[in-house]
């Protein structure tokens, strides 16, 4: 069975910094989906991001991108010139039949 | 496009009492799924449709439970006989599938409390 586990509950980042949150999944299979998706207290996930396992090139999306390693099944968000609004859990998920496995969660803390 | 819409926002309900949700998805999506979230946890998966036919369902998704799309479109899920532990918020998520290119997008939300 698939997994993906996420092993940083809580970080924190000063206004204007790069932080990277961590994720790394199981899977035996060779073609699948990465994403990371943002909750904010509003309880609304959105789609921050997405990686297809078969491109090597990684994604980007303005201030965020990923460092996707499929050989170590690790998959990291890097979010650039953090702002106060990035503030959120963010979720790591795995999409290989097409039911969406998702991580624990990262608190995201952005300090002023 | 007005987005994934859930309703209720919010339900609370005595124990053992059933409740229903319901969830309109983006409308040309053709895949709708329903998962469950408690606090400080990701979303679980609890079933899925690819049109009106639901294709899979997990074991979180007791007898209790029920979801329907009978026409392809909104769909439903049903509790019945609540429990103090299907408190939870119950996110609906819809995606239209294509070769390159699936995404999900997910509803507000029912946040479930069950007394």
């Amino acid at each position: 069975a698939q997994t993906v586990t996420q092993s940083q509950p809580e970080m924190s980042v000063q206004e204007a910094e790069t932080v990277t949150l961590s994720c790394t999944y199981d899977t035996s299979e060779s073609d699948y989906y990465l994403f990371w998706y943002k909750q904010p207290p509003s309880r609304q996930m959105i789609l921050v991001i997405r990686q297809e396992a078969y491109k090597q090139q990684n994604a980007t999306e303005n201030r965020f991108s990923v460092n996707f390693q499929k050989a170590a099944k690790s998959f990291s968000l890097k979010i650039s010139d953090s702002q106060l609004g990035d503030a959120a859990m963010y979720f790591c998920a795995y999409d290989g039949t097409y039911k969406y496995i998702f991580g624990t969660g990262t608190r995201l803390k952005v300090l002023a | 496009d007005t987005g994934v819409s859930q309703d209720p926002r919010h339900k609370i309900t005595k124990r053992g009492q059933n409740v229903t949700f319901r969830c309109d998805p983006i409308s040309e999506h053709n895949r709708l799924y329903w998962y469950r979230q408690t606090l400080g946890q990701g979303p679980e998966f609890l079933t899925y449709f690819q049109n009106e036919a639901q294709l899979e369902k997990s074991r979180l998704l007791s007898d209790r439970f029920s979801a329907e799309r009978p026409k392809g479109s909104f769909s439903t899920l049903e509790i019945q006989r609540t429990e103090q532990g299907d408190s939870a918020m119950y996110l609906c998520a819809s995606s239209l599938v294509s070769a390159t290119n699936e995404k999900l997008f997910f509803g507000s939300g029912t946040q479930l409390s069950v007394l």
